[in-house]
């Protein structure tokens, strides 16, 4: 089936310090949606972006639906160390049914 | 609040058994999905429902079947389980235009 290309994999960062990650695709969304995921426990939805340009915040969190609707990126600020988990992107295809594609994820690691 | 609830975050079993996973939800969602996570792999789609009794396959169908005989549950059945189905396994349920949301996860190993 069909991924979103995810980037990056993998980051290691210091408390304090902002990051940025971003999903690509070469079909059109209709939908992103941005995920989080700790050890052992199912994905929590962060961020719902329903139109092309949008930019919606929760909290420290900002993230964009392109305005291609083929990519998303999601920013996190002033990195704490409970904002460590795995971060997934998530799209619906334009004119397709309500199933997500899912980028494979990346590992945010925060040292303290 | 959403509420996706999976009946078991833990299950082992032994090869060759039946298996049954649920998965129940509470806010009246039509649509219904079953993934699996494996490292390296992502999240990969088993089987997905828009309505009662109704049932799709998704990209990794071999070895499963799945059950909607009520609108809010959503069951997932390894026929003959096999050590290559020792996953991670979530449910995840939404409706048109509104973002979907994941039960907890069902840890499952098969020895």
């Amino acid at each position: 089936g069909q991924q979103l290309n995810q980037s990056p994999q993998s980051m290691f960062i210091q408390e304090g310090e902002d990051v940025s990650m971003n999903c690509t695709s070469s079909s059109i969304f209709n939908t992103w949606l941005w995920y989080k995921q700790d050890p052992g426990e199912g994905p929590v939805l962060l961020i719902a972006l329903y139109k092309a340009g949008e930019l919606t915040s929760n909290g420290r969190l900002t993230a964009q639906f392109g305005i291609t609707r083929k990519d998303s990126f999601l920013n996190i600020s002033a990195s704490i160390p409970s904002d460590v988990g795995i971060y997934f992107c998530a799209g619906q295809l334009r004119g397709g049914s309500e199933k997500l594609v899912f980028g494979k994820g990346t590992k945010l690691t925060v040292n303290p | 609040d959403v509420k996706v609830t999976q009946s078991s975050r833990y299950l082992v079993k032994r090869t060759g058994e039946k298996v049954f996973l649920e998965c129940v939800q509470d806010m009246d969602h039509e649509n219904m999905f079953w993934y699996r996570q494996d490292p390296g792999l992502g999240l990969r789609l088993i089987y997905f429902s828009y309505d009662v009794k109704m049932k799709e396959k998704g990209d990794i169908p071999e070895g499963y079947s799945v059950s909607r005989e009520k609108k809010e549950r959503f069951s997932l059945i390894l026929e003959s389980a096999s050590t290559n189905q020792t996953s991670m396994y979530l449910c995840v349920t939404g409706q048109l235009n509104q973002p979907q949301h994941f039960g907890d996860g069902t840890r499952l190993s098969i020895l």
